[in-house]
């Protein structure tokens, strides 16, 4: 079975420190992919990065950075400088067939 | 290029009514999946079709059920609601079915409550 894992359930940050969301997934699959999606109030779901199971490169993408840990299991996602506008809640999303979503991480960066 | 397009955004029914959501997918894409989102059980996958088919189904009883046009529109119906019907309702359109790599571009969800 396919589970992904969001251990903190809401955070709280100051603007402009980073903060990092913590996601952790387990499947049997050898092929896989990983997303991070974004849900700001209005409710769609906004993509924001996709890392498959061969690249454990880690990458960054203007504020955005991941790291990607296939021997613990982890993707965890990283903003730089936060912003308020950065305030939604997280989604780490595992896919197969289809999206096994984490239940999501609030995030609300304070002015 | 317009994003998926839910409809409609809001919707109030009375247990035992039924309702039909609709979806029109991203410009080229022929894949169509549906979400259910609540705060108790988060997002679950209820199906997802392609070329008017559907190819995959989530765990959820018979009175949900969807189905896709030629034109790649979807919609969902819910027949007999409860209560526990209350949701975001999300579409999700891909240009591939099953599709391991592409990312799925999401609407912004219909809002049922059943009361």
């Amino acid at each position: 079975a396919q589970k992904v894992t969001q251990a903190q359930t809401e955070i709280s940050v100051v603007e402009k420190e980073d903060v990092t969301l913590d996601c952790v997934y387990e499947t049997r699959d050898t092929t896989y992919y990983l997303f991070w999606y974004k849900q700001p109030p209005s409710g769609e779901l906004v993509f924001l990065i996709r890392r498959n199971s061969f690249d454990e490169q880690n990458e960054i993408s203007g504020r955005y950075s991941w790291n990607f840990q296939k021997s613990t299991s982890s993707f965890n996602f990283t903003i730089t400088a936060s912003q308020v506008v950065d305030s939604a809640v997280y989604f780490c999303a595992l896919r197969g067939q289809n999206f096994v979503f984490g239940p999501g991480t609030r995030l609300s960066v304070l002015p | 290029k317009a994003g998926v397009t839910q409809t409609p955004r809001y919707l109030i029914k009375t247990r035992g009514q039924q309702v039909t959501l609709s979806c029109s997918p991203i410009s080229g894409h022929r894949s169509v999946s549906w979400y259910q989102q609540t705060p108790g059980q988060g997002l679950q996958f209820l199906f997802e079709y392609f070329s008017e088919t559907q190819r995959n189904k989530g765990n959820f009883p018979g009175r949900f059920s969807g189905r896709q046009f030629s034109n790649s529109r979807s919609e969902m119906n819910v027949s007999t609601l409860e209560l526990g019907d209350s949701a975001l309702y999300l579409c999700a359109s891909s240009f591939f079915q099953g599709a391991r790599g592409t990312e799925a571009f999401f609407g912004q969800g219909t809002r049922l409550t059943v009361v």
